[in-house]
């Protein structure tokens, strides 16, 4: 159970244009979706929060109309990067909680976003 | 101040030794902790919750000290699979997940 896809597994663009990242949770509903940023031997970074069909609500310095984030179902959400850049160049993982007792979050795999 | 801290390591270990890691936390209304392994670009997995004092899954044992603020974990009989990186992370009662950076063990034969 608590099973969680990503798609992309990665990709590569270039500069300037926009990638979606989808997030699903298989085999539960999933109440809040959180997505999270890694940088190379660094820890994950909470972006953003949401709640399905609510805004997301970002962590400070994490530009909303940079990464629009999408939350319309119990087993759906998707991260869109606008206008990629170089820096950007991350892995992207989401997780997901049905809001149990205790918080527990479920992992995807990860997207490997490498902007060129 | 970060608010989950974890000594980075690397901790390397022969197989079949015993390894206990430590992580502190500065946010005294953290509900629950958590500790995730997460191998070399892959997602992190959960490991194992700590609610209460204590949890304990087969060789692997959660501790959690409130008064002190820290939880610890402890890897008996390691195994050359054991090698990964193990993150902690608190959980505030908005459900969100605080990491700490990661300690890395890395088991030897």
């Amino acid at each position: 159970g608590a099973v969680v896809s990503q798609h992309p597994s990665w990709v590569i663009c270039k500069s300037g244009t926009s990638v979606k990242i989808e997030c699903r949770s298989l085999d539960f509903q999933a109440t809040t979706m959180f997505w999270y940023r890694q940088f190379p031997k660094q820890s994950l970074m909470l972006m953003a929060t949401s709640n399905e069909g609510s805004k997301a609500t970002y962590e400070q310095g994490v530009e909303k109309d940079k990464f629009l984030i999408n939350h319309a179902s119990l087993t759906l959400s998707t991260l869109t990067v606008t206008s990629a850049h170089p820096e950007d160049s991350s892995f992207y993982i989401c997780s997901a909680s049905d809001g149990g007792t205790y918080y527990e979050q479920y992992f995807g795999p990860g997207t490997r976003l490498t902007v060129t | 101040r970060k608010e989950v801290e974890q000594d980075p390591g690397p901790f390397n270990v022969p197989e079949g030794a015993t390894v206990a890691f430590n992580c502190t936390y500065s946010n005294s209304a953290s509900q629950s902790f958590f500790w995730y392994r997460q191998d070399c670009r892959k997602e992190p997995k959960l490991l194992m919750s700590v609610y209460s004092s204590g949890n304990e899954d087969g060789r692997f044992t959660a501790q959690l000290n409130r008064a002190s603020q820290y939880i610890s974990l402890l890897i008996r009989d390691s195994k050359l699979s054991d090698s990964a990186t193990y993150l902690c992370a608190g959980s505030s009662n908005t459900g969100k997940l605080i990491f700490g950076q990661g300690t890395t063990l890395q088991v030897k034969p």
